[in-house]
């Protein structure tokens, strides 16, 4: 089962920054955070992961609180490309990635 | 670099046949993950192979195996197909080692359709 807890869904107005909040209240020491996304019917896409600090990449941000219990991720500037399905997974290195619902996004012009 | 790529992208079968999906990972990557997504059940792990071996297996039946190649490419086979096998088959390949070179990137999907 699903370690996360996420919105099943979420809009956002196009140019605006997307939050997708991900709660993982349970999480190990040893347990990574990682975002995927997913367009209709494409394979999942990787956006971002982190441990402990907060990450920012060409992508996205992930903003995880200090004692890790849950995380933020952030698209700055959401387009109309960014409709997906968002996937938040908790995860130890080289075990396979668990996907639970997620959330999905819908980015309104 | 070029992507995960699989072969072939759309399939139907009809039940009782066999079908084997073919991945191609990423230059390099020695890991190689299968999923199944299907509505009802969501993306769900297969298994992984890592240098040839089985290193991680998830809960189906013995009708799905798998094999990984010397070049890292894998297959995967599911025997006597059932209409509940029809569903996207992701494939997803890593480096394996460290958190930052084990992400998993996957490819576009096989869809398998059975009748």
């Amino acid at each position: 089962d699903a370690k996360t807890t996420q919105p099943p869904s979420m809009d956002c107005a196009e140019g605006r920054a997307a939050n997708l909040p991900c709660n993982h209240s349970t999480i190990s020491g040893n347990e990574y955070v990682y975002w995927y996304r997913q367009i209709h019917s494409q394979g999942p896409q990787y956006i971002i992961h982190g441990l402990k600090n907060n990450e920012t990449n060409e992508m996205a941000s992930l903003i995880i609180t200090e004692d890790r219990k849950s995380s933020t991720l952030i698209l700055p500037h959401a387009t109309l490309r960014d409709t997906a399905v968002y996937y938040c997974i908790v995860r130890v290195e080289n075990t396979p990635l668990v996907f639970g619902k997620g959330t999905r996004l819908s980015v309104i012009a | 670099k070029a992507g995960v790529t699989q072969t072939p992208r759309y399939l139907i079968k009809t039940r009782g046949q066999q079908v084997t999906l073919s991945c191609s990972p990423i230059s390099g990557h020695r890991s190689v993950s299968w999923y199944q997504q299907t509505p009802g059940q969501g993306l769900q792990f297969l298994f992984e192979y890592f240098s040839e071996t089985q290193r991680n297996k998830g809960n189906f039946p013995g009708r799905f195996s798998g094999r990984q190649f010397s070049n890292s490419r894998s297959e995967m086979n599911v025997s006597t197909l059932e209409l509940g096998d029809s569903a996207l088959y992701l494939c997803a390949s890593s480096s394996h080692g460290t958190a930052s070179t084990d992400t998993q990137y996957f490819g576009p999907g096989t869809r398998l359709t059975v009748l």
